[in-house]
């Protein structure tokens, strides 16, 4: 069954440590994987995918994700978080032609 | 910038009531998407559009029907609203191959 899970509801960490948001996929083929942030009271934004190519990909914000195919994991992370990087996050796969699993988000709170 | 906009932010009707809600986006996207996101659910699909008159169902098409007359615009619509659809409705957009999908700011529905 094709789905995409992000095990944490929540991510606590100071200002200025290393960030991981986990998310973790299953889907048959190829994986399409992304990452969006949503702040409060707003849509998604997309922050960065991986299609194909280097396993570490660069999104917007310093973000970066790594896709790992033998552990079917897709982290984002980030070296040094934000206070203003505190929002839910968003993990998702492409399964089908143009229908997409969303995980079902990662709170993340970045204390002073 | 790209731009999806939402008819309202916040959305008030009664059980058994019809309920519309309007999606445009401003850059031509081939495709647009409405999601509902519940806590701890994440986002799930109801519907996509790849075309004018195009619609496929998503995960949960049940209660819902939708309308896209225009390239610009796609119309989510409930026939008779129920509690249980009581949610955040999002709707999204994006390019043909491009799978970085442009989100609105939501629709908070209530349905008393």
């Amino acid at each position: 069954a094709q789905s995409v899970a992000q095990p944490e509801d929540q991510v606590n960490v100071a200002e200025g440590n290393p960030l991981t948001v986990k998310c973790t996929y299953s889907v048959s083929g190829n994986p399409y994987l992304f990452w969006y942030v949503q702040y409060p009271n707003r849509g998604l934004q997309f922050l960065l995918k991986y299609i194909t190519g280097d396993n570490l990909v660069k999104g917007s914000y310093g973000f970066e994700a790594e896709f790992n195919k033998s552990q079917t994991s897709f982290h984002l992370k980030k070296p040094s978080a934000l206070v203003s990087d505190s929002a839910l996050y968003f993990c998702a796969v492409r399964y089908n032609f143009n229908k997409f699993y969303f995980g079902s988000g990662t709170k993340l709170n970045v204390k002073p | 910038d790209v731009k999806v906009t939402q008819s309202s932010r916040y959305l008030v009707k009664r059980t058994g009531e019809k309920v519309f809600l309007e999606c445009v986006q401003d850059m031509d996207h081939e495709n647009m998407f409405w999601y509902r996101q519940d806590p701890g659910l994440g986002l799930r699909l109801i519907y996509f559009s790849y075309d004018v008159k195009m619609k496929e169902k998503g995960d949960i098409p049940e209660g819902y029907s939708v309308s896209r007359e225009k390239k610009e615009r796609f119309s989510l619509i409930l026939e008779s609203a129920s509690t249980n659809q009581t949610s955040m409705y999002l709707c999204a957009s994006s390019f043909e191959g491009s799978y970085e999908q442009y989100f609105g700011p939501g629709t908070r529905l209530t349905v008393t």
